[in-house]
Formats: C-alpha cells, structure tokens, sequence
C-alpha cells in the first residue's frame, strides 16, 4: 500500500476552516476512490474520479465537499467550513481500471475541533 | 447506506488457535474481498474471490466465496501475535466499482 500516496497523515482544523486532503494513486493507475471511515465502521463511499472527470460522487455530502483529480498532480478531496462531525479517517484507493482491484493508501486522519 | 452483516464483531483467542468470521449480504455480490487494517494505517488486501463457491488460500489464511453468492468466510489457522487487527470484508456487484464494507471482526490474541 505504500505505493498509494496520502497526505497529511493527520490534519487538526477548527471549526469554519478549510480541510485539503491529497492522493496519489498507484503507478499506472488512473481510477481514484474516496472513502471516509468512522470509528468502530467500515469504510462508506464517497467519490469515484478519472483523470479530469468526476465519475460517481452519489457517496458525496451535497454541500462543503468537492473532488477533483486533475490532468497533473494529485486527486484533491476538500471539505469546507469544517463541522466536528467531518472528524474521521479519509481514504484514497486506487485502481487500473474501474472494476480492477482498489489498493487503499494509509488514509488521512482528520480531527475537527 | 447498505453494509454487509460480519460477525462476529471481536474474537479473544489463544495464540496458535483458529480464528473464523463470516459476512453476509441480503444481496448477490460478483466479488468478495477481505482486507485487514492495522492501527493507523489502511486497508491491505488478503484475498480476493471471483466465482460463487471459490475457495482461496494465501498463507494461513483461507477465504471462501458463497454458493449463493450472499456470503464469504475467512479463516485463519495457528493464529499469531502480528494477526491482531481488524478485518474487513467488502462486496462488489458487477459493473459497479463501488465496494461496500462489512463493520470489521477485531482480532486480540490473548497472551
């Protein structure tokens, strides 16, 4: 799973504030997956990205949160105006194509105070 | 959302004893997956299983597909100390790249 790039590792942001979370998918993989996990449960999803287009976000809070995984660089999740219900641990997976096998990075843990 | 039913929640075992847990759906998955996830860290991947009735060993660890294609078992033999964690089971219909998780089984080896 190192191969599969997150960061930060943690992120502390007070309330109102802007969180960024980034991943880097896999060598050779173009596919990127979104997942929040709460404490004591599974991973849910959230939003499945191809390069420059967003695929799926049916996983996706209406409001504060967007997703992008531009032409250069990393996939971006970001949640605006954090509440402290935003606190969980994201995770990027990756994958060759859409029905390959999904390889999880070591997630970014986010703690709204 | 739907989750899949992995039971059971936590095991308290011997060192070198067998573990078993088992997910169950109300729905068809095409593929079952069972990841493990370490304190702080994300999910690794165990098994992966592509036809009902399959049955897939990797080490230790041996993981079965459902002949109704509702369920999947994982069983790890002579456990030991670095088996402690949690593991995930995870469905995916077919032509949907969306994976749903099961809860997680805790494992804890008791010294």
């Amino acid at each position: 799973n190192a191969d599969v790039m997150q960061n930060p590792r943690h992120l502390v942001r007070r309330r109102g504030q802007e969180a960024r979370l980034r991943c880097s998918p896999m060598k050779g993989h173009s596919h990127v997956y979104w997942y929040r996990q709460l404490p004591e449960e599974g991973l849910k999803f959230m939003v499945y990205l191809q390069k420059e287009n967003i695929i799926d976000e049916s996983g996706m809070p209406k409001e504060r949160f967007s997703a992008e995984f531009p032409k250069e660089g990393p996939s971006i999740l970001r949640i605006q105006q954090v509440v402290r219900g935003d606190s969980a641990a994201y995770f990027c997976a990756s994958s060759r194509s859409g029905l390959e096998t999904q390889y999880f990075g070591p997630g970014t843990r986010l703690l709204v105070l | 959302g739907q989750q899949l039913n992995q039971s059971p929640q936590s095991m308290f075992i011997q060192e070198g004893e067998d573990v078993s847990m088992n997910c169950t759906s109300s729905s068809i998955f095409n593929t079952w997956l069972w990841y493990k996830q370490d304190p702080g860290e994300g999910p690794v991947l165990l098994i992966a299983l592509y036809k009902a009735g399959e049955l897939t060993s990797n080490g230790r660890l041996t993981a079965q597909f459902g002949t109704t294609r509702k369920d999947s078992f994982l069983n790890i033999s002579a456990s030991i100390p670095s088996d402690v964690g949690i593991y995930f089971c995870a469905g995916q219909k077919d032509s949907n790249y969306q994976l749903i998780w099961g809860a997680g089984t805790k494992l804890i080896i008791k010294p």
